[in-house]
This record gives C-alpha cells, structure tokens and sequence, in this order.
C-alpha cells in the first residue's frame, strides 16, 4: 500500500487569499491525480499528471507533478467559496491502482 | 451526476449482523472499485472488479467480500460487522481496468450500534 501524505490536513483561508496543498510520497508514481470532493458527494477529478515536472492550469488552479514523480502541489488563486471542500490526491505506480492521501479539508469564509 | 448509482444511501445496523451494499456503475464502464471513507483513515482502496473478474486488491478485511454480476453491477457483502465498520462506502467505475478516470457514486453511509 502507498502512503501519500497530504499537507496540510485543515485550511481555512478568508476568500480572495492564494493557498498551496502538497502531496508527498516515498513511491514514484506513474500518474497522479487531484479530486475533490463536496459534503455527500463522492470525489470528483479535477486533473491527472503524469510526466515528472508537468504543470497544468485549470482556471484559479494549478497543479504541479515532481520532476521525480514522488509528490505534487495545487495551488488555488483567489480563493472563493465554491472551491470549499476535501482535495485528495491520487497516486498510482506502474500497472497499480490508485491510492488515495490523508487529504486536505479546506474552508474559504466569505 | 456521475452516473454511478449507490444502494442504499444509508444504513443502521447492529453489531455481528451483515449488510449488502449495491453499486451500479456508469454505462460502459467495465470497472468497479470499492472504497472505505472513514475520519480517521481517509479513503481507502478495498478492492477492484474488471468485466466481471477480481483484479486487484487493496486493505479489505476477510469479513469483507464483494463481486460483479455479469450485468457489471457490483455487490459489497460486510459481514460479523463491528463499530469500527462504520464509515461512508463509496463505489467508483472507470472504462479501463488500469489508470484512468475514477468516476463516484455518492456514497453508503453505514453506522454500526
């Protein structure tokens, strides 16, 4: 089983503040992805990476893959309320499946 | 909606009793996946289904046991069941058997007295 661990585990931010998740694993990973997820909802994919160093942007966030695709990062600009919720990181090893993080609870208070 | 379908939604029931939960994933997607969401543990892979057949298996305990019907619905079977087996199950499909996007139904709540 992999361990991925999430930081940090609580955020509460006021809206408009820029805030950083992290994603950290001793297990390279072939893919890894970012969910997020609303109360009495299942997750819901926001993005998958897979080559070490990749960036990609999805409106007010951005997502990084390591260059040696052992972690990753999302950063949210301009934080609003909609974006409140569980983010969760996904990682996978080669032919494995995807193991989830501990998990980000974030709260951004009008 | 995800188009993954969870039966039931929620779920009481006492200690040492069995409980069935029922998933029924998107159309065309030959995978189902199931997963433990609990406070102190996150979400955790229990184990996989492909086209019918068990492909991968994750923390799931021996009083667990699931399966895929060949109408691709799938059956999470939780028996002799203890407090520490309340948690929120959730179901996932995705088209492949490896990688790929995981698509959520919205969960089993199941509290144990």
């Amino acid at each position: 089983t992999q361990l991925l661990e999430q930081s940090p585990q609580f955020l509460s931010i006021q809206e408009g503040e820029n805030l950083t998740v992290y994603c950290n694993s001793s297990s390279v990973f072939s893919s890894l992805q970012w969910y997020r997820q609303e109360p009495g909802e299942g997750p819901v994919l926001l993005v998958t990476v897979v080559t070490g160093g990749e960036v990609k942007k999805l409106k007010r966030l951005t997502f990084q893959f390591g260059d040696a695709r052992k972690d990753s990062s999302l950063h949210i600009t301009a934080a609003q309320p909609g974006d409140t919720g569980l983010y969760l990181c996904a990682g996978a090893e080669t032919g494995n499946q995807f193991y989830f993080g501990t998990g980000t609870s974030l709260t951004v208070i009008p | 909606d995800s188009g993954v379908t969870q039966t039931p939604k929620h779920l009481i029931t006492a200690t040492g009793q069995r409980v069935t939960l029922r998933c029924s994933p998107r159309s065309g997607d030959l995978s189902v996946y199931w997963y433990q969401q609990s406070l102190d543990q996150g979400l955790q892979f229990l184990i996989q289904y492909y086209n019918g057949e068990e492909r991968a298996k994750g923390n799931i305990l021996e009083r667990f046991s699931a399966q895929q019907f060949p109408d691709l619905h799938s059956e999470l079977n939780l028996s002799s069941l203890e407090l520490g087996d309340s948690a929120l199950y959730f179901c996932a499909s995705s088209l492949r058997g490896l990688g790929g996007e995981l698509f959520f139904g919205e969960g089993s709540r199941l509290t144990v007295l």
